[in-house]
This record gives structure tokens, sequence and C-alpha cells, in this order.
């Protein structure tokens, strides 16, 4: 119940391309979806995050979509760039919980292609 | 400003060895925490220390020693590691991780310390 499910496991998109990357989850005790990039030899970074009570989160060419009955929520990158060409993961925590454990999900390597 | 730095940014060690890996934040974050990470996978939390004071343990071998001698320092002592230890060494800090009433606020990541044990 503790596990984030991401897929797919790798996707490669043509620049100018939307790319799309899944999460699931089945503890509904997770209140706080936060996604992060991580380049290689780097530590992640903090991308965007979400609480459930928006169905939708944006900042700049990144959306994050929430379904909160399905347990899900995607990653969106618009308009995709060679730069964006990382390892991204997902991760669901309990917001105000007795726990400040972030559980990750597997990771997304993303190839975009120019 | 969200920079978390840590130092050496390499560590070769052999299995007798002691060494310690070093992690910094002036964001006035009061939760600080360790992270191991395999190529390929995502970070493994460790340690979590809130207000100076060790609040989880994931069940870490105790040849890993956390300290956390102030709130923007946090050490990771390590000693007589195995092969299987070399990893990447993520350190990150959040916001609040209030006494009583435990919040978890955003995550910030260090660039990590490449370790590798011969």
């Amino acid at each position: 119940q503790q596990q984030v499910k991401q897929s797919p496991q790798s996707l490669i998109v043509q620049k100018g391309g939307i790319s799309i990357i899944n999460c699931a989850y089945e503890n509904t005790a997770f209140d706080y979806f936060p996604w992060y990039q991580q380049f290689p030899g780097k530590g992640p970074a903090l991308l965007i995050a979400i609480r459930p009570d928006v169905s939708e989160k944006k900042e700049g060419r990144f959306t994050i979509s929430f379904n909160k009955s399905a347990k899900q929520f995607s990653l969106h990158i618009m308009d995709s760039q060679p730069g964006d060409s990382a390892t991204y993961f997902c991760a669901a925590s309990t917001y105000g919980g007795a726990t400040n454990k972030l559980i990750f999900g597997t990771g997304t390597l993303l190839a975009v292609q120019p | 400003d969200t920079e978390v730095t840590q130092t050496p940014k390499h560590l070769v060690m052999g299995m007798t060895n002691k060494k310690s890996l070093k992690c910094e934040q002036h964001m006035g974050h009061r939760a600080m925490y360790w992270y191991k990470q395999k190529a390929k996978k995502p970070p493994e939390l460790m340690f979590v220390y809130s207000y100076e004071k060790l609040s989880i343990n994931e069940s870490v071998p105790s040849r890993f020693s956390p300290e956390c001698p102030n709130s923007s320092l946090l050490n990771l002592h390590l000693h007589a590691l195995q092969p299987e230890d070399s990893a990447l060494y993520l350190c990150a800090s959040s916001q609040d991780f209030l006494k009583g009433r435990r919040i978890l606020i955003e995550q910030y990541f260090g660039p990590g310390t490449r370790l590798t044990v011969t």
C-alpha cells in the first residue's frame, strides 16, 4: 500500500512533442505529490508538486494532472526540449501526517530527440 | 535560494577506512535527511533529523552514523563499509517539521556525494 507505481520506465519523445509520465498509488492517506527531475550525477531537483484539492497545476511547460478517484497523477511536459532529457521521479507523502517519508516511484528516463 | 551543498563530491574509501560526508544548508530549514541512491533507482531514505534530533532511522546498519551538530549542518560518518555501500549519497532539507505536529514541506536535495568502497 506504500508503493507508488510509475510508468513508463523509459520514454523517447521528439523535440516539440508532449512527454507524459504516469503514477498511481494505493494509500488514500497520501496528500502531497511532488515530481523530481534528476540529471546524471546530480541530485533530484523539485520540479512541481500538487495537493489533491486541485485537479491540475501548471508551471511553465510542466503540468501535473491529478485524478483523486482513480488515485493517479501524471506529469505532462509540453514542447519537450533536449534539455529536458533526464530521469523523472514521482513521489507521494502525507502532508500533515505522522511521517515525512517521501515514497518515490521507480523513475522514468526521458530522452528528447532533436 | 534553495541550495543544499555537499562535500566531498566524490569519495573513494577502503573497507577499513573512516570517512565523513558533510551537508550544509542556510535556508533556515529545520528538517534534514540522508538518502542513498543506487544507479537507476529512486532515492532511499536513511535518516531524518528534526530540530537537530534524530527522528527517523530506516534500520540503517551501524556502520553509517549520522550527526547533526546544528540546524545548518548534517554529517554522515562512515566506518567499515562494504563494496555494496557504493552509491550516491544525497542530503536534503525541508522547511519545517514541527514538534508534535509533523508537516512535510518541499524537500530540496543537494548534488550528492558519489561514494566508492573498494
